[in-house]
């Protein structure tokens, strides 16, 4: 079956480091998406991709970079993690071209900084 | 500026009973709706979408109720089941884009 993956599924890190957040999805999904989840807030975009090479920030993208070189994964980086990166972090896929929009998300990552 | 708003953070009713869960948004170039469920430690799993060319979606127990000129969209679950406890996102998109959600309902169903 399809499906998308995030690894790993719990990290703790100091500030300062750079941190690498896996996401593969075997739906051969056009699009991707990283959502943050925090506790009492909804799902805030921080990146998503509409293809091979294309990249675009959300509205919490500061901090944060993705690439995105094949249609299976696009990794998210935090470049020097910091205190406030705290969160549990989604991957989502969705087809395209135009559909409903569903989202296929990943378990989540979830991410301390300490 | 919230695009996506779900005003109520906590929904409880008895089993049986029907639950609504409300969504309120203000960017009137949204044409795709949508409502997500989520369990703890896992990741949201989509429930039911609406056009923005109707006004009603149904799927089983639950349906999805859509007003454009209050830009307000409803959830409903009859009956509710424990089963259904939950968060309940709402989220909308343009031309099947990026999807803004709402801050979630944590709905609980009672035995």
């Amino acid at each position: 079956d399809a499906e998308i993956t995030q690894s790993p599924r719990h990290k703790i890190t100091e500030t300062g480091r750079q941190v690498t957040l896996a996401c593969h999805q075997t739906w051969n999904h056009n699009n991707m998406f990283w959502y943050r989840q925090d506790l009492g807030h909804g799902l805030r975009l921080i990146h998503y991709s509409y293809g091979v090479h294309d990249t675009n920030k959300g509205e919490v993208s500061d901090g944060y970079s993705v690439s995105r070189s094949n249609t299976e994964d696009l990794p998210l980086t935090l470049e020097s993690a910091a205190s406030s990166q705290t969160s549990v972090y989604f991957c989502a896929s969705s087809e395209s071209p135009l559909n409903t929009g569903e989202l296929f998300f990943g378990e989540g990552s979830r991410l301390t900084v300490l | 500026d919230q695009q996506v708003k779900q005003n109520s953070p906590s929904l409880s009713v008895q089993e049986g009973r029907i639950s609504i869960l409300n969504c309120d948004y203000t960017n009137s170039m949204f044409d795709y709706f949508l409502w997500y469920k989520k369990y703890p430690a896992e990741g949201p799993t989509f429930l039911i979408s609406i056009s923005s060319i109707k006004d009603k979606n149904e799927d089983g127990r639950f349906t999805v109720f859509l007003n454009k000129s209050a830009k307000h969209l409803s959830l409903h679950i009859v009956p509710s089941q424990p089963g259904d406890s939950a968060v309940y996102f709402c989220a909308a998109s343009v031309n099947a884009g990026k999807s803004t959600f709402g801050d979630g309902t944590t709905l609980t169903v009672k035995p």
